[in-house]
């Protein structure tokens, strides 16, 4: 059972906004930045976000980050169907001395 | 083309070694801190244990501590992964990636380690 959480799922329909939570507790999201990845079926990872709220470049403006105590949000607005993927949130934790990735969140437009 | 390149997975016995390789390929490995992360297949990713750019910081997730160690050779451009006293647990694809949470972040296509009789 992770120390962070993340509701398995998320959906929506195309064009619509969809946003899910990682929270966590003063030890990762209460001190450390959260980053958020994306994978694709049958791929692996990509970044998504880094350090709260940044995005790489290459990565579209529809996704972003947002942080607020212990608990971190991945908002996707206009939504399509090539997002639909798993999301995970990563952070470091103080107390275990160790990154930790959330559950997960799979994201399914309808 | 730039890329990370993972080997050395395979199935192993109960108990046995198995060590990992990640390669970095038109990509300067060396300048970044590297991350070992596992999936099980048709699960989350778990972060295994990462290494920093000259092999003095090394971190571990509970579970592998003491039978995992990371390591990593900067005139081969590469980063291991010796993992011993393997068990079921254990089997899972393994992802390296470079930089994970900065905005070069690289990932690997994953080598495959199963641990059964």
């Amino acid at each position: 059972q992770s120390v962070v959480t993340q509701p398995p799922s998320a959906s929506g329909t195309p064009g619509q906004r969809v946003s899910f939570s990682c929270s966590g507790s003063s030890p990762n999201i209460g001190k450390n930045p959260v980053s958020w990845y994306q994978q694709l079926p049958g791929t692996a990872p990509q970044l998504l976000i880094y350090n709260n709220d940044q995005r790489p470049s290459g990565v579209p403006d529809r996704f972003s980050g947002s942080k607020s105590g212990t608990s971190a949000s991945l908002a996707i607005s206009g939504l399509q169907s090539e997002d639909e993927a798993d999301y995970y949130c990563l952070v470091w934790d103080n107390s275990l001395d160790f990154c930790v990735f959330g559950p997960g969140t799979k994201v399914t437009v309808l | 083309e730039v890329q990370l390149v993972e080997s050395g997975g395979g199935l192993v016995q109960p108990g046995g070694s198995l060590r990992l390789s990640c390669v970095g390929s038109d990509f300067n490995l060396n300048n970044y801190w590297v991350t070992w992360v596992r999936q099980v297949p048709g699960m989350g990713l778990q972060w295994v244990a990462n290494i920093n750019q000259d092999g003095s910081k090394k971190y571990y997730v509970d579970s592998v501590r003491g039978r995992f160690t990371v390591s990593r050779d900067n005139t081969r451009n590469s980063v291991f992964l010796q993992m011993n006293s393997l068990s079921a647990d254990d089997t899972a694809l393994y992802y390296c990636s470079s930089a994970i949470a900065a905005p070069e972040s690289l990932w690997g296509q994953g080598t495959l380690v199963t641990v059964s009789s």
